[in-house]
């Protein structure tokens, strides 16, 4: 799977948009990009993915640059119940079956109130 | 729907002592995976599980671990003899098909071995 960075930590203002980046350079056309994201003392939660088409649903907005060696995580209106760790995994989906994700460090969103 | 549920959610146990996880995958989904969460390791996957069968376990960590399917509604993880190393927050996860829908996660065990 492609290795993601992201920025270690990033704060928000309550009520604005957070935009969380992050590069995968290396991403091969096969993998798709995920999102998750912890709340603190709960499991990860999934939010989102994407192959190389924009994509949106009720929790957020995922935008796939032209290349696909980068992404952004748009949360439209941050609450402070957004706060959490924010995790991008790129991997590639064997479909019919299951594979262990890899989580990194990810990225701990602070949302200000 | 009542989602992937752990039990317990708090254990607290002596070094030495067994210790045994338990989860609920959501009913239907076909892959169960186990992971362990540490402040300086971050989410470790242990071992997974496609239709009730074991499919990786390079992550568990040493023979002291072992974990089981019995069904398709339960798993089991257990640690023997447990060790002060071993304390931390262990996540249970389901999914139905991956790529197609994400990973739904347990609430977690904390365990802390004294």
């Amino acid at each position: 799977d492609a290795k993601t960075t992201q920025p270690t930590s990033m704060d928000c203002a309550e009520g604005r948009a957070a935009n969380l980046p992050c590069n995968h350079s290396t991403i091969s056309g096969n993998e798709y990009v995920y999102w998750y994201r912890q709340i603190h003392s709960q499991g990860p939660q999934y939010i989102i993915h994407g192959l190389k088409n924009n994509e949106t649903n009720e929790m957020a907005s995922l935008i796939i640059t032209e290349d696909r060696k980068s992404s952004t995580l748009i949360l439209p209106h941050a609450t402070l119940r957004d706060t959490a760790v924010y995790y991008c995994i790129v991997r590639v989906d064997p479909g019919g079956g299951a594979d262990g994700l890899t989580f990194g460090k990810g990225t701990h969103l602070i949302i200000q109130p | 729907d009542a989602g992937v549920i752990q039990s317990p959610r708090h254990e607290v146990t002596e070094m030495g002592q067994e210790v045994t996880l338990r989860c609920k995958p959501i009913s239907g989904h076909n892959s169960l995976f186990w992971y362990r969460q540490t402040m300086m390791r971050g989410l470790e996957l242990l071992i997974y599980f496609n239709n009730n069968v074991p499919i990786d376990d390079s992550g568990m960590p040493e023979d002291r671990f072992s974990a089981k399917m019995p069904n398709a509604s339960f798993s089991t993880l257990k640690i023997q003899p447990s060790e002060p190393r071993d304390s931390a927050v262990y996540f249970c996860a389901s999914s139905l098909r991956v790529g197609s829908y994400g990973y739904t996660f347990g609430s977690g065990t904390r365990l802390t071995v004294v």
